[in-house]
C-alpha cells in the first residue's frame, strides 16, 4: 500500500497530557499537510512541510502545538498540554506539488476528555 | 481571505435521480479548485482540480464544472455506493497560507 499512512487511529487522552501523532507520506511526495476536522466541518489548515522545511503555520496553530519532518520523510504533529477543544480529526495529505490533488490518510481521531 | 460556500448542507436522492452539487468560493487569483469524497471515519478522497473557468472533468457518474464563481459536481444517474460527502477545496496566488481551503461539504444520501 503506497497511501499516507498515520498513527494512532484513535487516541484518549486526559486534559492536560501531551500526544503526538505521526504520518507516512507517499515517498515521492515532498509536500506534507496538517488538516483539522471538526463534525459538520470542512479540514481546517494547520501547516505544511516541503521536504523537511516548515513552510507555513495557520494561526489556528496555538503554541501548545509543534510539527516536525526530519529529513523531509515521516512527520509528527504534537498538541502540549491538551484542552478539550483540542478534540478533533487531524488528517495529514500529502502531494507532488503546490497545484496537484492531495492523497490523505485516515486520520487519527483525537477525544481529551 | 479564501471563501468557499457550499450549497445544500443535504441532499437525499433516490438511486438513479440525477442532480447537482454547488460550490462558490471566492479566492485571490484561483490556482485551483479540487473536489474530494469523503466518507464516514475516513480521511477525504480525491476526485477532480479543476484550474480555469470552463473546464470540465468527468469520472465515472461525476461530472465537475468551473465558472469564474463557482463550481458544480453533476450527479448522473447515482447509485447508493455514491452517498458520502463532497467537499470543494480552493487555492489561490493571494498572500497567506499555502494549504486548501475547504467548505464545510455536502451531505449526500442515495436511498435504493
Amino acid at each position: 500500500d503506497t497511501g499516507v499512512s498515520q498513527d494512532p487511529r484513535h487516541k484518549i487522552t486526559k486534559r492536560g497530557q501531551n500526544v503526538t501523532f505521526r504520518c507516512d507520506p507517499i515517498s515521492e511526495h515532498n509536500r506534507l499537510y496538517w488538516y483539522r476536522q471538526t463534525l459538520g466541518q470542512g479540514p481546517e489548515f494547520l501547516t505544511y512541510f516541503q521536504n523537511e522545511a516548515q513552510l507555513e503555520k495557520s494561526r489556528l496553530l496555538s503554541d501548545r502545538f509543534s510539527a516536525e519532518r526530519p529529513k523531509g520523510s515521516f512527520s509528527t504533529l504534537e498538541i502540549q498540554r491538551t484542552e478539550q477543544g483540542d478534540s478533533a480529526m487531524y488528517l495529514c495529505a500529502s502531494s507532488r506539488d503546490r497545484d496537484a490533488g492531495y492523497t490523505f490518510g485516515s486520520g487519527t481521531r483525537l477525544t481529551v476528555v | 481571505e479564501d471563501q468557499v460556500t457550499q450549497s445544500p448542507e443535504a441532499l437525499r436522492l433516490q438511486e438513479g435521480e440525477s442532480s447537482s452539487l454547488n460550490c462558490s468560493y471566492t479566492v485571490s487569483g484561483l490556482r485551483g479548485l479540487f473536489w474530494y469524497r469523503q466518507d464516514p471515519g475516513k480521511g477525504p478522497e480525491f476526485l477532480f482540480t479543476l484550474y480555469s473557468a470552463g473546464e470540465e472533468k468527468e469520472k465515472e457518474r461525476l461530472k465537475a464544472t468551473l465558472t469564474k464563481k463557482e463550481s458544480f459536481l453533476h450527479i448522473t444517474a447515482p447509485k447508493p455506493e455514491d452517498s458520502a460527502t463532497y467537499l470543494c477545496a480552493v487555492t489561490g496566488s493571494g498572500g497567506g497560507a499555502d494549504g486548501l481551503t475547504f467548505g464545510k461539504g455536502t451531505h449526500l444520501i442515495i436511498q435504493p
